[in-house]
């Protein structure tokens, strides 16, 4: 089993939806997790971040962490094509540095 | 400010030739890590180095070789190229190892070996 799991996709959407991405993880000790958007040809940057439990909303985007289901979201509000990109949760544990990534999924948001 | 540069952008190799993948930052940053991604997997950690120096083994070290003698530059030695090393390959950098320090790619090499 993966430590993170992320659907692939791709996720077509008209422009104006709402957008949802999701991960699901197994190890427990991730406490930090963040979502990176990464357009085609080019390298991830950082979205957004969050440490606990609960919402964190960033203009359009909102990352939503539930510990208890080892699960996390990323929603996209009135969604862009300039949002069409593959967008990778990742997710760090208190006692390393490593990042452990999804695999990432891919959006087509349709003008 | 151009952050974090990697050269060659694009590359064909056939098996068992090597070449090293440059990576340079100019964020003065102490941390740098090269990933490679291959599709439908996440980045996987292949080196990663906490200073000039200093490097260390990541999740999928084998078939590569680093090393760090300045702040800026962290290459990325293939010695006898693989077909199963074909991929995109990212170097990062951040100020420190704190999960809370963002990272910050380069553009990427993308390399098939043939």
């Amino acid at each position: 089993q993966k430590e993170v799991e992320q659907d692939p996709g791709p996720l077509s959407v008209p422009e104006g939806a709402i957008v949802s991405l999701n991960c699901t993880y197994s190890n427990s000790a991730f406490q930090y997790f963040m979502w990176y958007r990464q357009y085609s040809r080019k390298g991830p940057e950082l979205l957004m971040y969050t440490y606990s439990s609960g919402n964190k909303e960033d203009g359009r985007f909102t990352a939503q962490v539930d510990k208890s289901s080892k699960y996390i979201s990323l929603f996209i509000r009135d969604s862009q094509p300039s949002d069409s990109a593959t967008y990778l949760c990742a997710m760090v544990d208190t006692g390393g540095f490593k990042t452990i990534f999804g695999a990432g999924t891919r959006l087509f948001v349709k003008a | 400010n151009a952050g974090v540069t990697q050269t060659p952008k694009f590359r064909i190799l056939k098996i068992g030739q090597s070449m090293t993948l440059q990576c340079t930052q100019d964020m003065n940053h102490n941390y740098m890590y090269w990933y490679r991604q291959d599709p439908g997997m996440g980045l996987k950690l292949i080196y990663y180095s906490v200073g000039a120096g200093i490097t260390d083994k990541g999740e999928v070290p084998n078939g590569y070789n680093v090393s760090r003698s300045t702040t800026e530059d962290f290459p990325l030695r293939l010695e006898l190229a693989a077909p199963s090393q074909t991929s995109v390959y990212f170097c990062a950098s951040a100020s420190s190892g704190r999960s809370t320090d963002t990272q910050y790619f380069g553009p990427g090499t993308r390399l098939t070996v043939l």
